[in-house]
């Protein structure tokens, strides 16, 4: 258990309207991370952050914001949802032995109709 | 670029059966790192095993076992007498320097009572 919670945990909205998701961790990691899951496409990295205020862009970071103003605390928001953002949404923390593992909060399902 | 294949998109097994799930990767790095995560019916991404690209050695663990072999780019993944509980999406993934992971699309594993 890596310690990190998500919410909502289950999200339904309509197009145009704005979300914020929210991650939290309670184990001081210094870099947070947030992914999409689609099917046939694994994960895809959308945003990630290296510190408080430090972030920067993935993969797929088109129509997503991020912000983290305290170490525990990353949100991720859809200033204006649309149909192709319902996804699984995953934040994640790394660690491990070697610092190069990362480990996965519980996700959020976000419906956009 | 970096890139993981997994070919196999669902694979169904009668319980106690063995069964292989492929992972092939695409890298320029000479160090590199490989993971397998279990995602069950429930959701949450769960870390199974960290390869380091220096380290050829074939990891077993219960019933889980990797085959690693850079000659290939392949890293497998084999349940021996696979159980109910088995049932998951199976995901690969690479990283050089944990941060830029690229997962594979998933393998959906269905054990069959």
């Amino acid at each position: 258990d890596a310690g990190i919670t998500q919410s909502p945990r289950h999200k339904v909205t309509e197009t145009g309207t704005p979300v914020t998701l929210r991650c939290h961790q309670t184990e001081n990691h210094r870099y947070m991370y947030w992914y999409r899951q689609d099917p046939g496409h694994g994960l895809r990295l959308i945003h990630y952050s290296y510190g408080v205020k430090d972030t920067d862009k993935g993969e797929v970071s088109d129509g997503y914001s991020v912000s983290r103003s305290k170490t525990e605390d990353f949100l991720l928001t859809l200033e204006s949802a649309t149909s192709s953002q319902t996804s699984v949404y995953f934040c994640a923390i790394r660690s491990g032995t070697s610092f190069n593992e990362q480990y996965f909060g519980p996700g959020t399902r976000l419906t956009v109709t | 670029a970096q890139k993981v294949t997994q070919a196999q998109t669902e694979i169904s097994v009668v319980e106690k059966e063995d069964v292989t799930l492929d992972c092939v990767y695409e890298t320029r790095d000479t160090t590199y790192y490989l993971f397998w995560y279990k995602q069950p019916p429930s959701g949450e991404l769960v870390f199974l095993i960290r390869r380091n690209s220096f380290d050829e050695q074939n990891e077993i663990s219960g019933r889980y076992s990797w085959n690693f072999q850079k000659s290939t780019s392949s890293f497998n993944f084999t349940i021996t007498a696979s159980q109910v509980v088995d049932s998951a999406v199976y995901f690969c993934a690479l990283n050089k320097d944990g941060q830029n992971f690229v997962f594979g699309p998933g393998t959906r594993l269905s054990v069959l009572p």
